[in-house]
């Protein structure tokens, strides 16, 4: 059974701080590993999509990483601002249809 | 312009009701999804629809029975509310092809049995 894991649960950064967020899963057969975000009170956003096949994606000031050997992958938010300030979680999709959620990291970037 | 659309938003209602939470997306994906996020926030799967088809029903009591009339619509109707049943729910949608299938997610409905 697919287990991820999100480190830190929490995060509080002052604005301009570079962010580095962590997600480790327990079996790397995946297709493919997504970030998303996630607002108070709203749904979840795609942010980036790693095919099991690439070992990054990157979108504006956010770049993922993924290593799938290790289990591991990692979300750098550049120059943070106070509007990156939500819930960022971490899923990936082994061999069906399900995608396997981490709990989040939930981020707060201090003006 | 929505994606993938839910309603309601909100839903409170008392135990022993039975309701319903409709999904619609207008991505012309061929599968859809329900998730149900707990108080810890972990998300977890419930059902998947491919093309009109159930692909997945993890372990889920009976009462939530999801009913997809077409492959753009996958409603989730539950029977007799326990309090345990308040979460929020999402639904979802993704291509059927794996390694390219980017969830897209709705905003979710908040159900709280009172």
């Amino acid at each position: 059974k697919q287990e991820v894991t999100q480190i830190p649960a929490a995060l509080s950064v002052p604005e301009g701080e570079n962010l580095v967020l962590n997600c480790s899963f327990t079996d790397s057969a995946i297709y493919n590993l997504q970030w998303f975000r996630q607002d108070p009170g709203k749904g979840l956003t795609s942010l980036l999509l790693i095919q099991s096949s690439q070992r990054e994606q990157t979108s504006g000031r956010l770049n993922a990483s993924l290593d799938k050997s290790s289990g591991r992958s990692t979300l750098y938010i550049a120059a943070s601002q106070p509007g990156d300030s939500a819930t960022y979680l971490c899923a990936v999709e082994p061999n069906d249809y399900k995608l396997s959620f981490g709990a989040g990291t939930t981020v707060t970037v201090r003006a | 312009d929505t994606a993938v659309s839910q309603t309601p938003k909100y839903l409170v209602t008392q135990m022993g009701n039975d309701k319903s939470i409709k999904c619609e997306q207008n991505l012309g994906h061929d599968t859809m999804y329900w998730y149900k996020q707990d108080s810890k926030k972990f998300l977890k799967i419930m059902f998947s629809y491919n093309n009109k088809e159930l692909i997945i029903n993890e372990t889920v009591p009976n009462r939530f029975s999801p009913k997809s009339p077409d492959k753009a619509h996958l409603n989730l109707h539950i029977n007799s509310l326990e309090l345990g049943d308040s979460a929020v729910y999402f639904c979802a949608s993704s291509q059927e092809t794996h390694g390219e299938a980017e969830a897209f997610f709705g905003q979710g409905t908040r159900l709280t049995v009172v």
